[in-house]
């Protein structure tokens, strides 16, 4: 199975920094990376597919990028609303798995 | 409006069973793989497992920690989809969510909408 391993577990930032977190797939798996947001008690969110397309009604200041095992999610120009936790997903088929999650918080 | 709903969810003896089920609207069912995602109390997310299409003759996978103990399976006619999950542990625990699988025009799945979850308590 693939894994992913996502970091760092949690950050503090102030609001305006731009964020970084970044994801490693266990082998390549080309852009099969989707980003998520989630906010406590609630489902979560997708931002970005296919390592760097932004989904619909997303801010652009989140952004993805990186290809093979290497992803990156950048939030540039970070918001209060952005308090929250960030998972990568690898969707290389046929078994998909998240990393295990970055908590954001605002300064 | 896309919309899914997730019910079933209850206290379990270890052991036990439970069957959760996830109605959806707002979009062709049949076209789409349906994925089950859980999430353990002030845990991450663990993908559970998904079942494909009738032009994909339904089939199935589900992640190592559930494999042989929970089935997943839907009823097209009725925009349903199922998590049967037997021999049930306490690190079954977690609230289960239910989630589209997309084919986006890209050409990569993903997970673009979920339900609002249901959750599952396994103790004695």
């Amino acid at each position: 199975d693939i894994q992913v391993t996502q970091s760092p577990s949690s950050l503090s930032a102030s609001v305006g920094d731009r964020v970084i977190i970044t994801c490693r797939a266990s082998q390549t798996i080309g852009k099969s990376v989707n980003w998520y947001q989630q906010k406590p008690g609630k489902a979560p969110k997708l931002l970005i597919y296919g390592a760097s397309n932004l989904q619909s009604e997303v801010p652009s200041r989140f952004s993805g990028s990186g290809s093979g095992t290497d992803f990156t999610l950048t939030i540039s120009g970070l918001q209060p609303e952005d308090s929250a936790t960030y998972y990568c997903q690898q969707a290389y088929i046929p078994l998909w798995a998240f990393g295990q999650g970055t908590k954001v918080e605002i300064k | 409006e896309v919309r899914l709903v997730e019910s079933g969810g209850d206290w379990v003896q270890p052991g036990g069973s439970l069957r959760l089920s996830c109605a959806v609207s707002g979009f062709t069912f049949s076209d789409h793989y349906m994925d089950w995602v859980r999430q353990a109390p002030g845990k991450g997310l663990e993908w559970v497992g998904r079942i494909r299409t009738k032009g994909k003759s339904y089939t199935t996978e589900y992640a190592a920690s559930v494999k042989g103990r929970f089935t997943i399976s839907r009823d097209d006619s009725k925009n349903l989809v199922y998590l049967q999950m037997n021999s049930l542990k306490a690190e079954d625990t977690a609230v289960y969510y239910c989630a589209r699988c997309f084919l986006d025009s890209s050409g990569y799945y993903d997970n673009d909408s979920w339900g609002q979850g249901t959750l599952v308590t396994v103790s004695s």
